[in-house]
């Protein structure tokens, strides 16, 4: 059964830092690429970043570069997104999902990371 | 504001057909054959239903088919059933990175 399974969000003050990570199971986690989706509360989706397979290309919504940083440890399974200059738009459920020829085929119950004073 | 747009709201009846549609540009929807539709139910995940613009994956009812002409994709729901009320959103590739819709409720009546 394929699991994916976000943690580390939580409250974060603006201008701070953040790491979420996503742990991989049940499917061949290093021969796919790898996306990371957040949803602000009440609001719609938004694709935040790409990552290929051996990590050597990745890609970011405008809103992010510069700030967010994606990346992979193939031999944990596991995904990263590291956060920083945080703001109040930052406010959202981070969910990490794979990627299969542009569709987001398999999701996790997603992190919710909350940028707040 | 989103880079698709999909009308804010449908709704039907048990046993009757609805259809979403999802406008984009020539540079997402019309320029690729990467369009997918996701099912979201409240504090849920989203679910993929159709990817690559009418493929269903394994488990999805048959009862939900994709289609695309020109720059609008449009996700029709067939046989309509309680369960399938829900959010929905579409995506498409768009040259190096993705977009949503902005989503659509629908609602069986």
């Amino acid at each position: 059964e394929v699991q994916l399974v976000e943690s580390g969000g939580g409250l974060v003050q603006p201008g701070g830092s953040l790491r979420v990570s996503c742990a991989a199971s049940g499917f061949t986690f290093s021969i796919y690429w790898m996306s990371w989706v957040r949803q602000a509360p009440g609001k719609g989706l938004e694709w935040v970043a790409n990552i290929k397979q051996d990590g050597s290309e990745k890609y970011y919504v405008d809103s992010v570069k510069g700030r967010f940083t994606v990346s992979r440890d193939n031999a944990k399974n596991s995904l990263y997104l590291q956060m920083n200059s945080l703001t109040a738009e930052d406010t959202a459920v981070y969910y990490c999902a794979s990627l299969y020829f542009h569709s987001f085929d398999y999701w996790g119950q997603g992190t919710l990371v909350t940028v707040s004073s | 504001q989103s880079a698709l747009t999909q009308p804010p709201s449908a709704s039907g009846s048990p046993g009757q057909s609805v259809t979403i549609s999802c406008t984009g540009t020539s540079s997402d929807v019309a320029g690729y054959n990467y369009v997918s539709w996701y099912q979201q139910h409240p504090g849920k995940a989203p679910k993929l239903m159709i990817y690559e613009v009418s493929k269903r994956p394994s488990g999805v009812p048959d009862r939900f088919s994709g289609s695309k002409s020109a720059n609008t994709a449009s996700l029709t729901v067939s046989g309509l059933q309680a369960e399938d009320e829900a959010d929905y959103y579409c995506s498409s590739y768009a040259g190096n990175k993705e977009v949503f819709g902005g989503g659509t409720k629908l609602t069986v009546l």
